[in-house]
């Protein structure tokens, strides 16, 4: 099926350095959604955006929607441990289908 | 609500057997979806049921993959007969009309020796 990319796959980073993912489609998006999921655990929906050039900040996260509404992106601050894990987003097209998760991102950050 | 509850959490069973894994989706919900996650292809979407009505199981693998819905509180994924290349960790999730926010199971671990 279709799927939104997102990268990178990996990324790894000292605490209190910044992190970014990006999500990127070559279909315009009607929404997206951002999960985190804990190694171990299970996805767990942090936020959607849904205007063009939308931006949510939630603590030390950052999440945009771009103007085209083809791509998105999840800056955190300041990285601190408990970041750790994957993050993926997820959309449905403007066509109405539902567009698979992906791989997301894997965070480790180290103290 | 105690949000969207799967059984087994783990299952260990040999290859060529029957699985049947369960999922009881947030009471109201509307749509059901059932995912697989493994490290080398991420989380795929399998099948979604929209009012207990599969709208799209392309996804689904091969035969061998079944979903069904009974009823509003209860959908059953089974595999039949199970291969080693079945283990990986298989969550549901369920939202409501209008939302697109989807709320995961916990997840059961397959592992297929």
């Amino acid at each position: 099926g279709q799927q939104v990319m997102q990268i990178p796959q990996y990324q790894h980073v000292q605490e209190g350095e910044d992190f970014t993912t990006y999500c990127n489609s070559s279909t315009t998006l009607s929404n997206i959604q951002w999960y985190k999921q804990r190694p171990g655990g299970h996805p767990v929906f942090l936020i959607q955006l849904v205007k063009s050039g939308e931006v949510k900040k939630q603590k030390r996260l950052t999440f945009q929607f771009g103007e085209a509404k083809k791509n998105s992106s999840l800056h955190i601050t300041a990285t601190q441990t408990t970041d750790v894990g994957t993050y993926f987003c997820d959309s449905n097209s403007n066509s109405g289908y539902a567009l698979n998760f992906g791989k997301g991102t894997s965070l480790l950050v180290t103290p | 609500d105690a949000g969207v509850i799967q059984s087994p959490r783990h299952e260990v069973t040999e290859m060529g057997q029957e699985v049947t894994l369960r999922c009881k989706p947030i009471s109201g919900h509307d749509y059901l979806f059932w995912y697989r996650q493994t490290m080398m292809r991420g989380l795929e979407l399998l099948i979604y049921f929209n009012n207990n009505v599969p709208i799209d199981d392309s996804g689904m693998p091969e035969d061998r993959f079944s979903a069904k819905m009974p009823n509003a509180s209860f959908s059953t994924l089974k595999i039949q007969p199970s291969e080693p290349r079945d283990s990986a960790v298989y969550f549901c999730a369920s939202n409501s009309i209008g939302s697109d926010t989807q709320y995961f199971g916990p997840g059961t671990r397959l592992t297929v020796l």
